[in-house]
């Protein structure tokens, strides 16, 4: 089965603008949630969609917004980029049932913001 | 507030020997709880779970048990090999929740 897959893997951008990171997760799996890690801060969750509706939601502003699409392929968008947003963003994939909830990361997206 | 805690910032341990990551939450509400290692540059990769209703888990080298009653739980790695240096982070989640709260992560450096 292959893993769960993250692009672009490298990025730059300027103070202001805007940024889409995508991720596919595992096949099958229908919950894909996304953390941000900073080495302040450490790992931090940002949200979760299952089936295309955001479950669960972190503490981040709303400039940090996602989607997910029918093929359980999610998007993440950051608007108007600050310095501190430059991390490492991390997507991964679950089944999304009771059971076991066990996630499962992507290589992450690392994002600076010049 | 940090709900999940590793407050060893770093451990050695020389190869063959038993490494012991430490880890601690303050939630009770808690009820699923996650291992990753993680290199550099790298998304953590899954290790071992374990959930409220058992006291162990076990999977080959790893074995991680959770202590209710002191809000703690531990993962054992015997016997340890160099391969296995790395940051290790444990995560919990709420009951029926994939939202995971992370601890900062252990350094473990297994030395040959």
């Amino acid at each position: 089965k292959a893993g769960v897959t993250q692009t672009p893997r490298y990025l730059i951008k300027t103070r202001g603008q805007q940024v889409t990171l995508s991720c596919s997760p595992i096949s099958g799996h229908r919950s894909v949630s996304w953390y941000q890690q900073t080495p302040g801060q450490g790992l931090q969750f940002l949200f979760e969609y299952f089936s295309e509706t955001q479950r669960n939601k972190g503490n981040f502003p709303g400039r940090f917004s996602g989607r997910q699409f029918s093929n359980s392929r999610s998007e993440m968008n950051v608007s108007t980029l600050e310095l501190g947003d430059s991390a490492l963003y991390l997507c991964a994939s679950s089944s999304g049932g009771a059971g076991a909830r066990e996630q499962y990361f992507g290589p992450g997206t690392r994002l600076t913001v010049t | 507030d940090q709900q999940v805690k590793q407050n060893s910032p770093s451990l050695s341990v020389q190869e063959g020997r038993i490494s012991i990551l430490n880890c601690d939450y303050t939630n009770s509400m808690f009820d699923y709880f996650l291992w990753y290692k993680k290199y550099p540059a790298e998304g953590p990769t899954f290790l071992i779970s374990i959930s409220s209703i058992k006291d162990k888990n076990e999977d080959g080298r790893f074995t991680v048990f959770l202590n209710k009653s002191a809000k703690h739980l531990s993962l054992h790695i015997v016997p340890s090999q160099p391969g296995d240096s790395a940051v290790y982070f444990c995560a919990a989640s709420e009951s029926g929740t994939y939202k995971y709260i992370f601890g900062t992560g252990t350094r473990l450096k297994v030395l040959a």
